[in-house]
């Protein structure tokens, strides 16, 4: 069984340039995770979906940041306009549903703002 | 807010030595899970504790969930060079909130 698919694995851009990040998780899993991971940092959640629904999106920038999971399947996180110090790791994961499943995580997106 | 906190954030060890980290949060967790990061790598899950005063052993990994709910170990004997990498808690709270992880503890092992 596939793992939890995350796209591109490394982007490079200038900042203010808007950037997206795709994830697809494993199928069944209806719960979601966007987390940003900084260097010597762990995880730190951005957004969970439940199905298509955004359960907790309180630490999510929603002046630059925004995600969508339309059919309760895929999701994209964007970023515009990109700041130096969105630079780090973003990791998609995913669980069956509820927020207390072992979490599955995918290899994540390396973002480089210059 | 929930804080989750690790010590110690790095570790060295020669192989064969035992490696301990610990996790505090300031306030009663539902759960505590561990995940395990390889360099370069991403989380991987490791175990999930729940009951008070818990304990589960993993070949030589020892997992304790604290009688309070508030503080977890994990503790590894006789360490390998396969055990390198950053050891994450992350702790669970009312029903409906999200998992809150720790910085982490980096564990390096010497031959």
């Amino acid at each position: 069984e596939a793992g939890v698919v995350q796209s591109p694995r490394y982007k490079i851009i200038e900042k203010k340039q808007p950037v997206a990040f795709w994830c697809n998780p494993i199928s069944g899993h209806n719960t979601l995770y966007w987390y940003l991971q900084n260097l010597g940092q762990g995880p730190e959640l951005l957004i969970r979906y439940e199905n298509e629904e955004a359960v907790d999106d309180s630490q999510l920038p929603k002046d630059r940041f925004s995600a969508e999971r339309l059919k309760g399947v895929d999701s994209t996180l964007k970023i515009q306009p990109a700041e130096l110090g969105d630079s780090a790791v973003y990791l998609c994961a995913s669980s069956l549903s509820g927020d207390d499943n072992e979490q599955f995580f995918g290899p994540g997106t390396r973002l480089t703002v210059l | 807010g929930q804080q989750v906190m690790q010590i110690p954030q790095y570790q060295h060890v020669q192989e064969g030595e035992d490696f301990t980290t610990y996790c505090n949060s300031s306030t009663t967790l539902s759960n505590i899970q561990w995940y395990k990061q390889r360099p370069g790598g991403h989380p991987v899950f490791l175990i999930q504790l729940v009951k008070s005063g818990e304990v589960k052993k993993q070949k030589r990994l020892t997992f304790q969930f604290g009688e309070a709910k508030k503080n977890s170990s994990l503790h590894i004997t006789a360490t390998q060079t396969t055990d390198v990498g950053t050891y994450f808690c992350a702790g669970g709270g009312q029903a409906g909130t999200a998992l809150i992880f720790g910085k982490g503890t980096t564990l390096s092992v010497s031959s």
